[in-house]
């Protein structure tokens, strides 16, 4: 089975602080995704890498930033955490077939992050 | 632009009570659609890919199936468990297209 393991389940941190999220999976998957869950938004696209070293902006960027040294792990990055970034984080990885991006995602289980 | 809506948003089941959950999408170049199931707390699970109309797949009391336009996750003689949001999603360009989810809640 496919394991994407996040490393906090949750967290409460202050508003400015600078906030990391790590992810890492064991699939050896290419590709690998930061999603935010919040009631009545669904699940919007923070980043997305294709391979390492790699970043691709998703549709809600702005405030967060991603690194992607190993293959296995994709960090996401709050430069200075504030109240509206309060949400669940969903990371997830697919492998790459054929170039696209029509795989299943496989998620990890999600960080609730509090920020106060 | 790439659309996915779920219907309804939520829905409230008594057990053993089958009903259908849809899924409407608006794809240039249909690649294939999957359902998943989150609890509450937790990430998505997946279910089903389906990638052709006419396609069905099964697991337990869940059927899924696809037209050209939309897909339908039938439940039959549901259980509590069942109950969860369950999200389906297609191929955008660059990335997955999820819609909002249909909450289901399965009443003993």
């Amino acid at each position: 089975d496919v394991k994407v393991t996040q490393s906090s389940r949750y967290l409460v941190k202050r508003t400015g602080e600078k906030v990391f999220l790590e992810c890492v999976q064991d699939m050896d998957h290419e590709n690998m995704f930061w999603y935010r869950q919040d009631p009545g938004l669904g699940l919007r696209l923070i980043y997305f890498s294709y391979d390492v070293k790699m970043k691709e902006k998703g549709d809600i960027p702005e405030g967060y930033s991603v690194s992607r040294e190993k293959k296995e792990r994709f960090s996401l990055i709050l430069e200075s955490a504030s109240t509206n970034q309060t949400s669940m984080y969903l990371c997830a990885s697919s492998p790459r077939t054929g170039g696209s991006y029509n795989s299943p995602l496989h998620f990890g289980n999600g960080t609730r992050l509090t920020v106060t | 632009e790439d659309q996915v809506t779920q219907s309804p948003e939520a829905l409230r089941l008594q057990e053993g009570e089958s009903s259908s959950l849809n899924c409407s999408y608006t794809v240039s170049g249909l690649r294939g659609l999957f359902w998943y199931r989150q609890d509450p707390g937790k990430g998505p699970e997946f279910l089903f890919t389906l990638y052709s109309a006419g396609e069905e797949k099964e697991k337990e009391r869940l059927k899924a199936t696809l037209t050209k336009k939309e897909s339908f996750l039938h439940i039959t003689a549901p259980k509590p468990e069942d109950s969860a949001t369950y999200l389906c999603a297609v191929p955008g360009f660059q990335k997955l297209v999820f819609g909002t989810g249909t909450r289901l809640l399965v009443s003993p």
